[in-house]
């Protein structure tokens, strides 16, 4: 079972770049989320969906973009990369709002 | 807001039980979470609890809810260097929305041989 798969594993963007970083999910869950995790932070929701053709704001959505085009798809745009944006990026699935998540292994994103 | 805290480290020796402890502030949650992080991977869910239990027992983890206080803790008996890891607390609220979870900054779990 593939679960949910994000690629790329490692990027280095330049200051001003911007990039897509690939979320999908084999489940058949409506429930789709992008979290970022900084050291010592925990993680913070950037942004969710709940179904295809629909998205919302989490607690930290500047400088970020979604789109959910069909349910197993919730890509995450930066396309001004910022510092401030170095981090590790989780995308995440879950039923139903109130069901366990499951992650997937992360984006280590470095932006210099 | 909601909050939930965790200590940032515990180490116990190996074959000790560890008691991973975490506190919320939102009397509404519905369910609570324990989330397990090795190096480099994504969290991996462990076990969860619903609100109006107080306790959950799976194998060597035991998971205790103090509703009263707002309290709620993972157990881990005879602990083993597999377990090194960090361990994350998350609750959801009963609000009923679909913003994912509240997590804790995470317990780094550290097993001395």
């Amino acid at each position: 079972n593939a679960g949910v798969t994000q690629t790329p594993k490692f990027r280095i963007l330049k200051i001003g770049q911007s990039m897509t970083l690939q979320c999908t999910q084999d489940m058949n869950h409506n429930y789709m989320y992008w979290y970022r995790q900084d050291p010592g932070m925990g993680l913070k929701l950037i942004y969710y969906s709940v179904g295809a053709g629909i998205t919302d704001k989490g607690e930290v959505p500047n400088g970020y973009n979604v789109s959910r085009s069909t349910t197993e798809d919730f890509p995450l745009r930066l396309e001004l990369a910022a510092p401030s944006q170095t981090s590790v990026y989780f995308c995440a699935s879950s039923v139903q709002g109130d069901s366990p998540l499951h992650f997937g292994n992360g984006t280590r994103l470095t932006v210099t | 807001g909601e909050d939930v805290e965790q200590s940032l480290f515990l180490s116990v020796r190996e074959g000790d039980s560890s008691v991973i402890n975490c506190t919320y502030t939102d009397s509404s949650s519905t369910y609570l979470y324990w989330y397990k992080q090795e190096p480099g991977a994504g969290l991996q869910l462990l076990t969860y609890i619903f609100s109006n239990m107080d306790m959950k027992q799976d194998q060597r983890l035991t998971v205790l809810l103090n509703k009263k206080d707002k309290h709620l803790s993972l157990r881990i008996a005879d602990t083993q260097t597999g377990d090194s890891a960090i361990y994350f607390c998350a609750e959801k609220d009963s609000g009923g929305g679909a913003d994912g979870l509240t997590f804790g900054k995470g317990t780094h779990l550290i097993i001395q041989p």
